[in-house]
């Protein structure tokens, strides 16, 4: 059974950095492909990367290229999300996800409790 | 990218009531489509994947269809747990778009 535990909540100013980060246990992160979700109020789900391991690399949405960086500490089994340059649209909850395949066919089974990130001056 | 398209956006029901939710694919994705249940304050849950398999766990008033543009999510006797927001999302290619979500709620 994979847990993931999220950071917690935070208050940051425009133009600033977060870095969340997700905690894996139950599993090694080796193991696992993890993706970042977020959900900004009242709104729906948005996908903003993961590591495929079909290509063994990090692919970012485009929305967000050039702002998120998403690192792994293998030693800690921990993930992280660093978004830069933030503003007050980027307020949102961020989950951390795993996804895996099942006869071809992916999906985000584990997530994490969320953590949620305000931009405000 | 394949967006996702979620009809209707909110939906009143009875509990008892057998609801049908659908998901539209800007192009034919196959069977490679996921649905799942959000409850206020809490992360996403898998309800079904590859379209129409049940998440071990989930209730089998649950059932998916659909292949191709076009996916239906049916829960064929609502019970009051059931009440909450539904996510469709396609997992054929990169990125993972969900549908905007239907938020089933209580009549």
């Amino acid at each position: 059974q994979v847990q993931l535990v999220q950071s917690g909540a935070e208050v940051k100013k425009p133009g600033a950095s977060v870095k969340v980060s997700c905690k894996v246990s139950g599993y090694t992160l080796t193991e696992l492909s993890m993706h970042w979700v977020r959900q900004a109020p009242g709104k729906g789900l948005e996908w903003m990367g993961g590591f495929d391991p079909e290509d063994g690399e990090t692919i970012y949405a485009q929305k967000f290229q050039g702002r998120v960086t998403m690192t792994e500490d293998t030693s800690t089994d921990t993930a992280y999300m660093e978004l830069s340059s933030l503003r007050s649209e980027d307020t949102a909850v961020y989950y951390c996800a795993t996804k895996i395949a099942v006869a071809g066919s992916w999906y985000f089974d584990y997530w994490g409790q969320g953590t949620l990130v305000t931009v405000s001056s | 990218d394949i967006q996702m398209t979620q009809s209707p956006s909110s939906l009143s029901a009875s509990v008892g009531d057998r609801v049908t939710i659908t998901c539209r694919a800007s192009q034919s994705i196959s069977s490679y489509l996921n649905w799942y249940q959000q409850k206020p304050g809490k992360a996403p849950k898998l309800l079904i994947y590859a379209a129409s398999s049940l998440q071990s766990g989930v209730p089998s008033r649950f059932s998916g269809s659909g292949s191709g543009t076009d996916f239906t999510l049916t829960i064929s006797s609502l019970q009051p747990e059931d009440f909450a927001t539904y996510y469709c999302q396609q997992s054929y290619s990169t990125p993972d778009f969900f549908g905007q979500g239907t938020k089933l709620e209580i009549k």
